[in-house]
């Protein structure tokens, strides 16, 4: 079974701030992590995924994220931030051979001009 | 290629009733995941359907039922209806059971009342 704790409710930031969003897993497997944004009333589009290779991975609208397996970490960021990343970010994980996404309870991001 | 959609999108009912929730998957995606999120809360598994038959289950009980048609649409459906079933309800859909980049609609929001 895996678990994901998103070590952070809520992130005020202000526009063209660096952010982070801290996400850290449990699992006695070897895994897949993801990223996840939600919209208001929108469902869940995927920011960006580590399945294999290189532990820096880029995924759309600038941000990024750095696998880290020996503190099972999976941090966000974003160097410059704008107002429209306003939104809630969702970390999840799943073992390699299943197939359920398990989520953190999620970080609102607040932009803030 | 069209995205994954949901039907109702918007849905109200009273303790005790049924409902049926819809979802198209994407365009060449032969499997679909169902999640629950309760408010302020990630996504939870419900469970996956995989060539029309159940292909694993979260900790939802028995009422908590689906099925999978041959074009890989999908339906869930809800029995005995209790207030804490209110929630945005996701489908996701995907290409394989085991590959876990899931594409998600726009849900459907239950309120019980």
């Amino acid at each position: 079974a895996q678990s994901v704790t998103q070590l952070d409710s809520q992130v005020p930031v202000f526009e063209e701030a660096p952010v982070e969003l801290r996400c850290n897993y449990s699992s006695s497997v070897s895994v897949y992590l993801f990223w996840y944004v939600q919209y208001p009333n929108q469902g869940l589009q995927l920011l960006l995924k580590y399945l294999s290779g290189s532990t820096l991975v880029k995924g759309i609208n600038g941000f990024e994220a750095e696998f880290n397996k020996s503190q099972t970490s999976f941090h966000l960021r974003k160097p410059s931030v704008h107002i429209s990343d306003t939104a809630e970010y969702f970390c999840a994980v799943s073992g390699v051979s299943n197939y359920k996404l398990t989520f953190g309870k999620g970080t609102l991001l607040t932009v803030n001009p | 290629e069209t995205g994954v959609t949901q039907s109702p999108t918007h849905l109200i009912k009273t303790r005790g009733q049924q409902v049926t929730l819809r979802c198209s998957s994407q365009s060449g995606h032969n499997t679909v995941s169902w999640y629950q999120q309760a408010l302020g809360q990630g996504p939870q598994f419900i469970f996956q359907y995989y060539r029309e038959e159940e292909n694993g289950r979260g900790n939802f009980p028995p009422r908590f039922s689906g099925l999978q048609f041959p074009n890989y649409s999908s339906e869930l459906n809800v029995n005995a209806l209790e207030l804490d079933d209110s929630a945005l309800y996701l489908c996701a859909s995907s290409l394989e059971t085991v590959y876990n980049e899931q594409f998600f609609g726009p849900g459907t929001r239950l309120t019980v009342l």
